[in-house]
């Protein structure tokens, strides 16, 4: 079965800090991999979409990185802002899978404090 | 820039009742996709649809049904509520399901069935 697992759970960092988020995936055969941001109640925003033959990729502060081996992301935010907290959401999509070819993680919670 | 519009934001319905959910999207996508999402969860796909007069299952279509008439419209519809359906309801669009295509959400109808 598909899955997309995210790590941690939830996060509280100081404002200016560094972070980093985590996500391994079971998705085969794989496709693209997205990550989205959510804000406490608005829909998700796409911040980055990554394919295979690309390991890093970056979004202003926001730099994605994809080991397609090890199926393993991560999202390193840096010099983070109080607007940075929300939920961060890796979304794994399977090659040839069509409209319904996406598996979502639970998303991770990010709280930066003041 | 209005993107993906969908009305209500909120609702609260009895068991039993019915209800339209609306969503409208203006960026003249081709694919249309409906979610729900559950507190602690991953978005989990209803129906989607690929262009005018096509519509097709996702994961948990019971309980709903869509039709989609034309480009910019994708209306989802519950048949009587039941209390397994309070979720927030999330509907989406993109161009097509590509890898540099990312989805466009908009900002969701919070459901409560009591």
């Amino acid at each position: 079965k598909n899955q997309v697992e995210q790590s941690p759970q939830s996060l509280i960092i100081l404002e200016g800090k560094n972070c980093t988020l985590q996500c391994n995936y079971t998705v085969s055969p794989f496709s693209n991999l997205r990550w989205y941001k959510q804000d406490t109640g608005r829909g998700p925003v796409s911040l980055t979409i990554m394919t295979f033959s690309e390991n890093t990729k970056s979004n202003g502060r926001y730099t994605a990185t994809l080991d397609a081996d090890t199926k393993q992301s991560s999202l390193h935010i840096t010099a983070s802002q109080l607007s940075d907290s929300a939920s961060y959401i890796c979304v794994v999509s399977v090659s040839g899978g069509g409209a319904d070819g996406l598996t979502f993680g639970k998303g991770t919670h990010l709280i930066i404090q003041p | 820039n209005a993107g993906v519009t969908q009305t209500p934001k909120f609702r609260i319905l009895k068991i039993g009742q019915s209800m339209t959910l609306q969503c409208a999207q203006d960026m003249n996508h081709n694919y249309m996709y409906w979610y729900r999402q559950d507190p602690g969860m991953g978005l989990k796909l209803i129906y989607y649809s690929v262009g005018a007069g096509i519509t097709d299952k996702g994961e948990v279509p019971n309980g709903y049904n869509v039709s989609r008439s034309t480009t910019e419209d994708f209306p989802l519809r519950l048949e009587l509520a039941a209390p397994s359906q309070t979720s927030v309801y999330f509907c989406a669009s993109s161009l097509n399901t590509g890898a540099g295509e990312p989805q466009h959400f908009g900002d969701g109808t919070r459901l409560s069935i009591l």
